[in-house]
């Protein structure tokens, strides 16, 4: 059974770049959610997909954007990077609860490192 | 709103000891769920255990063991016989919808 799958591992731009982050959710989900970990610090959260709309956002700017594809798999853009954009990118994947707004557990891939020079 | 905070950004245990790990958290709801997460080097966030607020009895998973004192907002985890690979960053989440709202983490060192 695949758990939560990301791509690439690593990755550095430029300041001003854009950059796509890719995740595949554990087998049987269908929500996925986006974490930014600067650090030495805690996840962030970023925004939740589920049936492919965006279902909650946290305190980031608009530009950073997602998708979520029909295969529940999910996608997170970032515009005009800025350097301190530079983190860890966690996507996490769960199951909607009688499709109401919960999910069950959320389960993590390994990430993304993203350095922006 | 919700806010978790983790009071020890470092301890430290002796194999085969027990040691535990603090968390606090602020919150108007009733229903929620908490966790503890590992982040061990490779950086892949694992659940370690999960929390119910409306059961009674705290979770454990193997060595693994939780105080849930609701009333405190107290989430305190324990870890007996302490194994080399427990050593990581430890977070204490929180989640009532969907997101996870996480502490600073503690990180855990094991000595031999």
């Amino acid at each position: 059974d695949a758990g939560v799958t990301q791509s690439p591992t690593h990755l550095i731009k430029t300041r001003g770049q854009q950059v796509t982050l890719r995740c595949s959710p554990k087998s049987g989900h269908d929500t996925v959610s986006w974490y930014q970990q600067a650090l030495g610090q805690g996840p962030q959260f970023i925004f939740q997909y589920y049936e492919e709309e965006e279902r909650q956002r946290g305190n980031f700017p608009d530009r950073f954007s997602g998708h979520q594809f029909p295969n529940y798999s999910s996608e997170l853009n970032v515009n005009a990077l800025l350097l301190g954009d530079s983190a860890l990118y966690l996507c996490a994947s769960s199951l909607a609860i009688d499709r109401t707004d919960r999910t069950d557990t959320q389960y993590f891939g390994p990430g993304t490192r993203l350095t922006v020079l | 709103a919700q806010t978790v905070t983790q009071s020890q950004p470092e301890m430290s245990v002796q194999e085969a000891e027990t040691v535990t790990l603090s968390c606090t958290y602020d919150t108007s709801e009733s229903d929620y769920y908490l966790f503890w997460y590992k982040q061990p080097p490779s950086r892949q966030m694992i659940l370690v255990i999960r929390q119910e607020a409306y059961k009674q009895q705290n979770a454990t998973e193997n060595r693994f063991s939780v105080n849930f004192q609701k009333a405190a907002k107290s989430f305190s985890l324990k870890i007996s016989d302490s194994q080399l690979g427990d050593a990581a960053m430890y977070f204490c989440a929180y989640s009532n919808t969907d997101k996870l709202i996480f502490g600073t983490g503690t990180r855990l060192q094991v000595f031999p």
